[in-house]
């Protein structure tokens, strides 16, 4: 089955530590996303990676870190710096990072990561 | 940066009751349009979406969407609702051309009472 699979679904975590979620996908997409969802405030985006090798901040990135070294993978850390990492990560891609021909605009979400620190 | 503003948090209907979700965003440029769906226990999926051309789109579960650009508004329908089209519902918006990354609303949770 295509699709992106995100490890690991629960993950607590003390604080002080740094912990790595895992994103891949098997869709041969260009570009991939992590957002992070909080009761009453929607999708907000940390990283995006139109390319791999390539990623841009996104509107919260501050006390996270991703890379993309691999097209199929997209793995998110959050450091001890992010003040507030107890939440719901998600990770999705789509065909291509920039709108053109062939974008379709759609997003592929994965089932998600909570985190809880402890 | 766009801002989307989602007006309700949390709509309760009875089954076969109609539905409208408010969304605008503050963008006055070029713009893609969302609407995605996320049912209990499952992952976000796309509803709908709006590019260009005519700016009522139709989509999947009889859903639609109306695009007003002199309102900035991109509101979700459903003429008759189902209880299983329970689930929390996120706008989501898209600047063109120098900025492909979508900006989701808050999100709204619709119960649909049996």
């Amino acid at each position: 089955d295509g699709g992106i699979t995100q490890s690991p679904k629960y993950l607590f975590r003390k604080e002080g530590q740094n912990v790595t979620l895992s994103c891949e996908q098997n869709l041969n997409h260009d570009a991939m996303y992590w957002y992070r969802q909080d009761p009453g405030q929607g999708l907000r985006l940390i990283y995006y990676s139109q390319i791999v090798n390539d990623f841009q901040k996104g509107d919260i990135a501050e006390g996270y870190s991703v890379s993309r070294e691999k097209k199929e993978s997209f793995p998110l850390t959050v450091t001890s710096a992010q003040k507030n990492p107890t939440a719901f990560y998600l990770c999705a891609s789509s065909i291509y990072g920039l709108a053109g021909l062939g974008d379709t605009g759609e997003l592929f979400f994965g089932e998600g990561s909570r985190l809880t620190v402890l | 940066a766009q801002s989307v503003s989602q007006h309700n948090h949390h709509v309760i209907l009875s089954e076969a009751a109609s539905l409208e979700l408010g969304c605008n965003y503050s963008y006055g440029g070029t713009v893609n349009l969302f609407w995605y769906v996320q049912y209990p226990g499952q992952h976000l999926q796309l509803l709908l979406k709006y590019f260009s051309g005519d700016p009522l789109v139709k989509g999947i579960k009889g859903f639609e969407a109306e695009f007003i650009k002199s309102k900035f508004s991109f509101n979700l329908r459903k003429p008759s609702v189902q209880w299983s089209d329970t689930a929390e519902y996120f706008c989501a918006v898209r600047d063109l051309p120098n900025d492909y990354k979508l900006s989701f609303g808050a999100g709204t949770t619709v119960t649909v009472r049996a």
